[in-house]
């Protein structure tokens, strides 16, 4: 069974805290994504990577940094946590080409107090 | 840019009810669209896609034709389960987005017995 595997589900942060978030998958993706979901707003892209060591800011890239090292493996960064970042963060891979369907993480739910 | 534009929620039907979920879309080329369901707590997972006009999709009775003259993708199914409830999201992959997935903003569905 095809995976997309974050390393928490749920965290709880302080305001200031480097916070890593960790994201890997198994199906040989080139592509990974980070998306952020909050109510009424959707599906928000933060930054996306193409290919190792490669990365390209999303919609809402302040705040966040990513790393991409080796290929199955996609982390986020939150440089110094805000409350603002409270959220849902979701992880998703998906090979090149227009057909093919993106895979998702179960999310990690981030609150920063 | 490309874009996608979904009805807004929350949608609330009884058991057995006829639900559409429109979705339409603004791209260049020939776009492959997608629909994807949020169960609650979990992440997104791949619902049905079709990749050129006049496609349909399906998957659990659920069903989406691809229609370029109205650039549309709407979502439908004939009877609605309490199980269907969830977060459906409208999605477009085009070439000229590299990798990425354009979504929609999501629509919530609650289905009462």
């Amino acid at each position: 069974d095809v995976k997309v595997t974050q390393s928490s589900r749920y965290l709880v942060k302080r305001t200031g805290e480097k916070v890593f978030l960790e994201c890997v998958q198994d199906m040989d993706h080139e592509n990974m994504f980070w998306y952020r979901q909050d109510p009424g707003l959707g599906l928000r892209l933060i930054y996306f990577s193409y290919d190792v060591k490669m990365k390209e800011k999303g919609d809402i890239p302040e705040g966040y940094s990513v790393s991409r090292e080796k290929k199955e493996r996609f982390s986020l960064i939150l440089e110094s946590a805000s409350t603002n970042q409270t959220s849902m963060y979701l992880c998703a891979s998906r090979n090149s080409g227009s057909n093919t369907e993106a895979f998702f993480g179960q999310g990690t739910r981030l609150t920063v107090v | 840019g490309d874009s996608v534009t979904q009805m807004e929620g929350p949608v609330t039907l009884s058991e057995e009810a006829f639900l559409t979920i429109n979705c339409t879309y603004t791209a260049t080329g020939y776009p492959s669209l997608f629909w994807y369901v949020q169960y609650p707590g979990e992440g997104l997972q791949l619902l049905l896609k079709a990749t050129k006009a006049d496609d349909k999709g399906s998957n659990k009775g659920f069903e989406a034709t691809y229609r370029k003259e109205t650039t549309s993708f709407h979502l439908e199914k004939g009877s609605v389960q309490v199980s269907d409830s969830a977060v459906y999201f409208c999605a477009l992959g085009a070439y000229n987005q590299g990798g990425k997935l354009i979504f929609g903003q999501g629509t919530e569905l609650s289905v009462k017995p």
